[in-house]
């Protein structure tokens, strides 16, 4: 069974201070992992996906994750927080082999000036 | 941005009635996704659906039914809405070649 784990529901980080958020999956099988980031009242949006290629993945607004097989993570990290990232971050997990995907629970990200 | 609509946007009903949330893409993608989001719950997977008029259950599909008629709507249908079901639904949408999920600007549903 796949499952994700996100470590710590709340972050709080100064601004222009590192964002690290954490992830960690379970599975039998190397999968698919995607970060999303979800502002206030809306949908969410697609920040970054590993498929197997390159283990160091840069997405959009300076994000970028790195695949640690051994550690079993993939945790999301930014060099410097800006106010516009304050947001809920939410880590998934798609097995390889099809079209399902399991979120973890969330982290709020909170940006202090 | 995937053109996912969702409607409606808000609604507040009573426990017992039946209710429709309905999805709709314009992108002709295969999968078509139901979620709910709940505080501390992260996303929930309700239902999906791998092609027109076939759908299977997820993880929280009890108390819900989905229908997919045309490949640009997916439909979920609380038969008798409970207080248990308020939360907020989101649609998504994917290829079978991209594993990327595309999401919807969701609807608030509240049970009172």
């Amino acid at each position: 069974a796949q499952s994700v784990t996100q470590l710590g529901s709340h972050v709080s980080v100064s601004e222009g201070a590192l964002v690290l958020l954490r992830c960690n999956y379970s599975s039998s099988v190397p999968p698919y992992l995607f970060w999303y980031v979800q502002y206030p009242n809306q949908g969410l949006q697609l920040l970054l996906k590993y498929t197997s290629a390159a283990t160091l993945v840069k997405g959009i607004n300076g994000f970028e994750a790195e695949f640690k097989k051994s550690e079993t993570s993939f945790h999301l990290t930014k060099p410097s927080a800006h106010m516009s990232d304050a947001a809920e971050y939410f880590c998934a997990v798609s097995p390889n082999t099809g079209n399902q995907f399991y979120f973890g629970t969330g982290t709020s990200l909170t940006v202090i000036p | 941005d995937a053109g996912i609509t969702q409607s409606p946007r808000h609604k507040v009903t009573e426990t017992g009635t039946p209710v429709t949330l309905r999805c709709h893409q314009t992108e002709n993608h295969r999968y078509m996704y139901w979620y709910r989001q709940d505080p501390g719950h992260g996303l929930r997977l309700i239902h999906y659906s791998y092609g027109v008029k076939d759908t299977d259950k997820g993880e929280v599909s009890d108390g819900y039914s989905v229908s997919r008629s045309k490949t640009e709507d997916f439909l979920l249908t609380l038969e008798s809405a409970t207080s248990s079901q308020t939360s907020v639904y989101f649609c998504a949408i994917s290829e079978w070649f991209s594993y990327e999920q595309y999401f919807g600007p969701g609807t608030r549903l509240t049970v009172t």
